[in-house]
């Protein structure tokens, strides 16, 4: 099983900052399998990026996501009040998926 | 627009089984371009997949959970099924239902508490 590793735990930022968020696999994992997720307190999580790079349907341009084998990175450019929140990747290889713990973006 | 909402008992006894279903809405669980997965979320495990079935039956789940955990799907109610048998307090969670393509998941839907409890 790919374990995924996700830094820092918490990240402490003010709105117009820019947010880079990191994922690491124990294991090569193609890119068309890598994503990111965005959940709120009370919430499901919601697809942000898909096959590492590319942005879900209502996904804002100030999301993205690069990397590949085992680096992953999701960046928000500039953060909005909306995106405090906890960022979670995922990676789905050998028909299992696992999900990385979060990173908590909170408000400095 | 896709939707998926959980349903079944908040409370489960210890050694008992949990039932979810999953009611989609917006599109067939009969299409053969998506599969359709159960994740749970607890604080101790974080979110954690328990597995996937494909409308031909097809069933992929988590190692860990594989003897205990089986899927179903009925086309004609357009839903599809988790029971989980022998539950314990470490089975305490929120349970989610999720369309999948290829490696993603997307929609969600709203997820149920279910807490294992006597």
């Amino acid at each position: 099983e790919i374990v995924l590793t996700q830094s820092p735990g918490t990240l402490s930022l003010s709105p117009g900052e820019r947010a880079t968020l990191s994922c690491r696999a124990s294991q090569y994992v193609p890119s068309r399998y890598l994503a990111w997720y965005q959940q709120k307190p009370g919430q499901a999580p919601r697809l942000l990026i898909f096959g590492a790079s590319n942005r879900a349907a209502g996904t804002p341009v100030r999301f993205s996501g690069d990397g590949s084998e085992t680096d992953f990175t999701l960046t928000i450019s500039r953060l909005e009040p909306e995106d405090f929140a906890v960022y979670y990747c995922q990676q789905y290889s050998s028909s299992v998926f696992t999900f990385g713990p979060g990173t908590k973006v909170q408000v400095k | 627009q896709v939707q998926l909402r959980e349903s079944g008992p908040g409370l489960v006894m210890p050694s008992q089984t949990l039932s979810l279903a999953c009611s989609v809405s917006g599109t067939t669980v009969s299409t053969g371009t998506y599969y359709w997965s159960w994740i749970r979320q607890s604080a101790g495990k974080g979110l954690e997949w328990i597995g996937r079935i494909y409308n031909g039956g097809d069933i992929d789940s988590n190692p860990s959970l594989r003897r205990r955990v089986t899927l179903s799907i009925d086309s004609s109610k357009n839903q599809f099924f988790l029971k989980l048998t022998s539950v314990t307090a470490a089975d305490t969670a929120v349970y989610y239902c999720t369309r999948g393509a290829l490696g993603w998941l997307d929609p969600w839907g709203q997820g149920t508490l279910v807490l294992v409890s006597s």
